[in-house]
């Protein structure tokens, strides 16, 4: 399975941008990238996912290198609301389930 | 549209008893997956069910857990003889495989505690 880094933890201060890095050197071409979350004493909630282009919603940006060997996913603005487990992960239609890393602890400072 | 579905959300077993875990999939998703959160872990992948079949269960420990996706009804996480290294979070989640990548909708989770 293609695997993912995340730093382990990160801190951003109320209301400003959060840039999430996540490397994935061995991603094959198929793989799409996604992001997942997961709030205190809550179950996962999807993020965003991309394969080659940058991509927008409601909840944040993705940004995929030209290479697609890492990405960012960009929180505009963050809340505290924003305070949780953020896990980048490979998927492809050869294997449906998803392979969770430690992911990376975001901590919102007010 | 109602998300996805688990209960009991908390179940206390005392060592040896049977553990039952239920899962309503989001209406029209047909595939179910089990995961497991040890405390202060990550999750961890059990099994991927379809509607009366197993597809992948590469993640279940080989003895005492069993799951389930009946024609009719909540898919079953079975765990019989809990030990107290079953405590965890289970989560399920389901997804409508309509597209080529993988979203998975996943519920609140069950909080089993082994006395």
């Amino acid at each position: 399975d293609a695997k993912t880094t995340q730093p382990n933890s990160m801190e951003s201060n109320e209301e400003e941008p959060v840039h999430l890095p996540c490397n994935h050197s061995t991603i094959s071409g198929t793989d799409y990238i996604h992001w997942y979350r997961q709030l205190p004493s809550q179950g996962p909630e999807y993020v965003i996912h991309g394969l080659t282009s940058n991509v927008n919603n409601r909840m944040a940006s993705l940004a995929i290198a030209e290479d697609r060997k890492s990405s960012t996913l960009i929180l505009h603005r963050a809340t505290l609301r924003d305070a949780a487990v953020y896990y980048c992960i490979l998927t492809s239609n050869r294997d449906d389930k998803i392979i969770f890393g430690k992911g990376t602890r975001l901590h919102i400072l007010p | 549209n109602a998300g996805v579905m688990q209960n009991p959300r908390h179940l206390v077993r005392r060592r040896g008893q049977e553990a039952r875990l239920r899962c309503s999939p989001m209406k029209g998703h047909s595939h179910v997956y089990w995961y497991r959160q040890l405390p202060e872990e990550g999750l961890k992948f059990m099994v991927y069910l379809q509607k009366e079949n197993i597809i992948d269960e590469s993640g279940m420990p080989k003895e005492r857990f069993s799951a389930e996706f009946p024609k009719e009804g909540p898919s079953i996480l079975r765990i019989q003889q809990v030990v107290r290294g079953d405590s965890a979070a289970y989560f399920c989640a389901s997804s409508p495989r309509t597209s080529s990548y993988n979203e998975q909708f996943f519920g609140p989770g069950t909080r089993l505690t082994v006395l």
